[in-house]
């Protein structure tokens, strides 16, 4: 299957610095890029839907300035954790797709814990 | 408002024996269902799919059964294998395919 490479797959920040987590689809143009987070036995909940060239979707209860999503190539989405807390601390997924009907491929994840 | 559970976190099988792996959901808008496997330190991989349309798909030792009266799906893995070992997630999507609904997982351990 396609290759979908995410980094840092693990972080540590002090609280309220910022982090950015990088999604990178290697082998092919993802024209939709989808951030999900889980917390500990949970499952992984969409966070926003963010489109090549467009603002990012956001669902609800998920905070749009604090969770900064930018997908300025059809290769890399980046999402920002802004003024980072303990509660944020969580495990960020990513998926991404060519095209709006086809499977979409995960990233790695990364463990972000902030203390 | 979790709209897809899994209810056991994990499940033990005896290799080559069946899995059998449960997934409820509560919503009556999704129309597609999907299952992934995911192994530590990597992201989940797509492993089986169902549209709403059906009530079982199989593809090689994998079968999803869907069952729409009871909003409930499970997957069968037979015979199970060492290298199933993995945790399985069930997820669902209204209209866009990619825009999913996770279950919490279950951890399937094989024993040899």
């Amino acid at each position: 299957g396609a290759v979908v490479s995410q980094h840092p797959s693990r972080v540590i920040c002090k609280s309220g610095t910022s982090v950015k987590i990088e999604c990178r689809s290697l082998d092919f143009q993802a024209t939709t890029m989808f951030w999900y987070r889980q917390f500990p036995k949970q499952s992984l909940m969409l966070m926003a839907t963010s489109n090549e060239g467009s603002k990012a979707t956001y669902e609800q209860g998920v905070e749009k300035d604090k969770f900064l999503i930018n997908h300025a190539s059809l290769t890399l989405s980046t999402l920002t954790v802004t003024s980072a807390h303990p509660e944020d601390s969580s495990f960020y997924i990513c998926s991404a797709t060519a095209t709006p009907n086809t499977e979409a491929f995960f990233g790695q994840g990364t463990r972000l814990t902030v203390v | 408002d979790q709209q897809v559970k899994q209810n056991s976190p994990s499940l033990s099988v005896q290799e080559g024996r069946i899995s059998i792996l449960n997934c409820d959901y509560t919503n009556s808008m999704f129309d597609y269902f999907l299952w992934y496997k995911k192994y530590p330190a990597e992201g989940p991989t797509f492993l089986i799919s169902i549209s709403s349309i059906k009530d079982k798909n199989e593809d090689g030792r994998f079968t999803v059964f869907l069952n729409k009266s009871a909003k409930h799906l499970s997957l069968h893995i037979v015979p199970s294998q060492p290298g199933d070992s993995a945790v399985y997630f069930c997820a669902a999507s209204s209209g866009a395919i990619n825009k999913l609904s996770f279950g919490a997982g279950t951890t399937v351990t094989v024993r040899a």
